[in-house]
């Protein structure tokens, strides 16, 4: 089944310490996009790729990044991660950001901890 | 700038109806959705209005009034699984941008036997 995939499920991490989440998709979507959702809010856009095309939203921090090496991967990369980072991320697609193409498809989410 | 409100908890009794309210304020609008997630899980699209009007899938439709900016979300012969959180979602351009899709405060429904 086409999917989207992120791994790992759970990351914990040390304050300081960098890591990287990764999403991969087998639906062949032009955009994806990373989520940041803390308990019992909603999901706050980071930023997004059309394509090769990155899209940083106004408020999220340097401390961010993200990689997009090809079609099917995306790498969110938290550069000295706070205690205020812990969160669910989530990685979605969406076909593309024309009209027509509405449907975002989420996968399962890193819940990332910061010891 | 975009907001969006919706009610923070609703509870609704197994077999009954229950709307679930979504105003929005934004620029550039092109349509709302309507995401579904079950604690410790990821959303899931339940659906798209575009036009005003109602959109009938299932046991689930969705109402659109855009001169109202307002749309809301109808659960029927609700079942303890519907038991979930339910995010609108603006689908917009503010600005004169690119589209993005801005996600409502979240409803957590309770269905209680």
């Amino acid at each position: 089944d086409a999917m989207v995939i992120q791994n790992p499920r759970y990351q914990v991490t040390q304050f300081g310490k960098p890591v990287t989440l990764s999403c991969s998709q087998t639906l062949n979507h032009n955009v994806m996009y990373w989520y940041q959702q803390k308990s019992s809010q909603a999901p706050k856009l980071l930023f997004h790729y059309y394509d090769k095309d990155f899209n940083n939203e106004a408020d999220t921090p340097d401390n961010f990044q993200s990689r997009r090496p090809n079609t099917s991967f995306c790498f969110l990369d938290i550069r000295s991660p706070g205690l205020g980072d812990a969160a669910m991320y989530l990685c979605a697609t969406s076909r593309d950001r024309l009209l027509l193409s509405y449907e975002q498809y989420f996968g399962p989410g890193t819940r990332l901890t910061v010891t | 700038g975009q907001s969006l409100e919706q009610p923070s908890e609703v509870t609704a009794v197994e077999g009954a109806i229950v709307q679930i309210n979504c105003t929005y304020q934004t620029s550039g609008f092109y349509g709302l959705s309507w995401y579904q997630q079950h604690d410790g899980g990821a959303p899931t699209f339940l659906s798209y209005n575009a036009l005003d009007g109602l959109e009938e899938t299932g046991r689930f439709s969705s109402f659109l009034s855009r001169s109202d900016s307002y749309g809301y979300l109808l659960l029927q012969e609700l079942q303890m699984k519907d038991s979930a959180s339910y995010f609108c979602a603006v689908r917009a351009a503010p600005g004169g941008g690119y589209q993005k899709v801005t996600f409502g405060t979240g409803t957590k429904l309770q269905v209680i036997p």
